[in-house]
C-alpha cells in the first residue's frame, strides 16, 4: 500500500496563496485520481477537488488542484485567501483494492 | 437532493459490536458505491471499506479484515456497517459517504453527517 504525506500545518494571511502539497510515497501520483477535502470542526468533509483538478459546483475558482510527477506529488492552490477558508485539509487518492487518505493540514489564516 | 443520513450515536463496552446505518435519498441507490469512513477524536480520516451499492462486493481496509462487515438493503437504500470485537481505540466518529463509482474504488461526492462511537467499559 502507498502512503500520502502533508504537512502538518500552515498559515497564512488574509488575501494571499498557500499551497498545500500530498506526496505519494510509491506508485505513480498520476496512476489515481487525487482528490482533495476541505474539514470544518464538528462537520463531515466536502469536496473541493476531485480528478486531480476538478471543482465540485459551488466551490470557488479560488480553489485550485495539480499533480506533479517530478515529485510525484498534488498540490491543492487557495488563492485570495479568506478567513474562512480556515480548516484541516486531506487529500485523498485510490488503487485497485484501498484508498488512501493523507494525514491532514490544519490550513490558519491569520 | 442527495442525502445519506446516519443513526444516531452509540456507546458500546470493548468487546461487543455496533452496527451503523446509512439511509440514502435522492438518487438511485444502487448506481453508485459507499465506503465507510472513520475518524478518532483528534485524528485524520481512515478508511474502513467500500460496498458496491449494485451488486454488494466488497472491499474492507487490511488492518479490520475479519471485524467489519458492510451491507447493503436495496430495498430501503440503506447501507449497514457492523464492527465486532471493540477496542477503545475503535472510540471515533464514524461517516458513510458516496463513491462517485459504482463498481470499482474512486471519491466520495457525499458524506452522512457522522455517528459518534464510544467504546468505554
Amino acid at each position: 500500500n502507498f502512503m500520502l504525506t502533508q504537512p502538518h500545518s500552515v498559515s497564512e494571511s488574509p488575501g494571499k496563496t498557500v499551497t498545500i502539497s500530498c506526496t505519494r510515497s510509491s506508485g505513480s501520483i498520476a496512476s489515481n485520481y487525487v482528490q482533495w477535502y476541505q474539514q470544518r470542526p464538528g462537520s463531515a468533509p466536502t469536496t473541493v477537488i476531485y480528478e486531480d483538478n476538478q471543482r465540485p459546483s459551488g466551490v470557488p475558482d479560488r480553489f485550485s488542484g495539480s499533480i506533479d510527477s517530478s515529485s510525484n506529488s498534488a498540490s491543492l492552490t487557495i488563492s485570495g485567501l479568506k478567513t474562512e477558508d480556515e480548516a484541516d485539509y486531506y487529500c485523498q487518492s485510490y488503487d485497485s483494492s484501498n484508498v488512501v487518505f493523507g494525514g491532514g493540514t490544519k490550513l490558519t489564516v491569520l | 437532493q442527495v442525502q445519506l443520513v446516519q443513526s444516531g450515536a452509540e456507546v458500546k463496552k470493548p468487546g461487543a459490536s455496533v452496527k451503523v446505518s446509512c439511509k440514502a435519498s435522492g438518487y438511485t441507490f444502487t448506481s453508485y458505491g459507499i465506503s465507510w469512513v472513520r475518524q478518532a477524536p483528534g485524528q485524520g480520516l481512515e478508511w474502513m471499506g467500500w460496498i458496491s451499492a449494485y451488486n454488494g462486493n466488497t472491499n474492507y481496509a487490511q488492518k479490520l479484515q475479519g471485524r467489519v462487515t458492510m451491507t447493503t438493503d436495496t430495498s430501503t437504500s440503506t447501507a449497514y456497517m457492523e464492527l465486532r470485537s471493540l477496542r477503545s481505540d475503535d472510540t471515533a466518529v464514524y461517516y458513510c459517504a458516496r463513491d462517485r463509482q459504482q463498481l470499482v474504488l474512486s471519491d466520495f461526492d457525499y458524506w452522512g453527517q457522522g455517528t459518534l462511537v464510544t467504546v468505554s467499559s
